[in-house]
């Protein structure tokens, strides 16, 4: 089982909708990462959260770190928000830091 | 634009060769991270390096290796290629190694073995 779980795998919305995607983890982490990678296949960091909301734009974050769980909400969305949403999970390894654990990520298409 | 550099975006080998892929990380970051994405098991973490050392290690093959220099560029080098090792390897950087701050990743280079 992956460490890291995202929903949906898929999603495909109207533009103007509300999207939600949801990552849910099960390792001690000392932040949570949210990712977009277009399919040119760079990736962007979009947040780092380790506790609470950040909005940005349209985008927003948020984490329960009692219930291990983050959510990424894209209000009003656009055709240009299509994108592979992917979150991860820093470790909290108390000391060096080790690499992201990701999730499967999220495929979204906004059509118009 | 990240800050991170990677060269070559595209590299395509053959199977048994040697390649190596190249990270230049933002101006002032000392942790450079190496991340494998393959179509079957999407990205994986390699190894870490921070400022000149090895710092942690995650699911890299033996016939992978890393090294970061002076200047804390990084270079990635996989040898004896399987057709398996075709994917996106990223490279990330970030300030410090002491605790988790915002990771700024490269373009990727996609890598096909034939």
């Amino acid at each position: 089982k992956n460490e890291v779980e995202q929903s949906p795998q898929n999603l495909t919305a109207q533009e103007g909708e509300f999207i939600t995607i949801n990552c849910s983890y099960s390792v001690g982490i000392s932040a949570l990462h949210w990712l977009q990678q277009h399919p040119g296949g760079g990736i962007v960091s979009l947040f780092m959260l380790s506790s609470g909301k950040k909005k940005h734009g349209r985008l927003i974050a948020t984490i329960n770190i009692q219930e291990k769980h983050s959510s990424l909400h894209i209000t009003a969305s656009h055709p240009r928000d299509s994108a592979v949403y992917i979150c991860a999970a820093a470790p909290y390894s108390g000391g060096g830091a080790d690499g992201l654990t990701f999730g499967k990520g999220t495929h979204l298409i906004i059509q118009p | 634009d990240s800050g991170v550099t990677q060269t070559p975006k595209h590299l395509i080998t053959a199977t048994g060769q040697r390649v190596t892929l190249r990270c230049s990380p933002r101006s002032g970051d000392l942790s450079v991270y190496w991340y494998q994405q393959s179509l079957d098991q999407g990205l994986q973490f390699l190894i870490q390096y921070y400022n000149g050392e090895e710092r942690a290690k995650g699911n890299i093959l033996e016939r992978f290796s890393a090294q970061q220099f002076p200047d804390l560029h990084s270079e990635l080098n996989l040898s004896s290629l399987e057709l398996g090792d075709s994917a996106l390897y990223f490279c990330a950087s970030s300030g410090t190694s002491l605790g988790v701050t915002e990771a700024f990743f490269g373009q990727g280079t996609r890598l096909t073995v034939v």
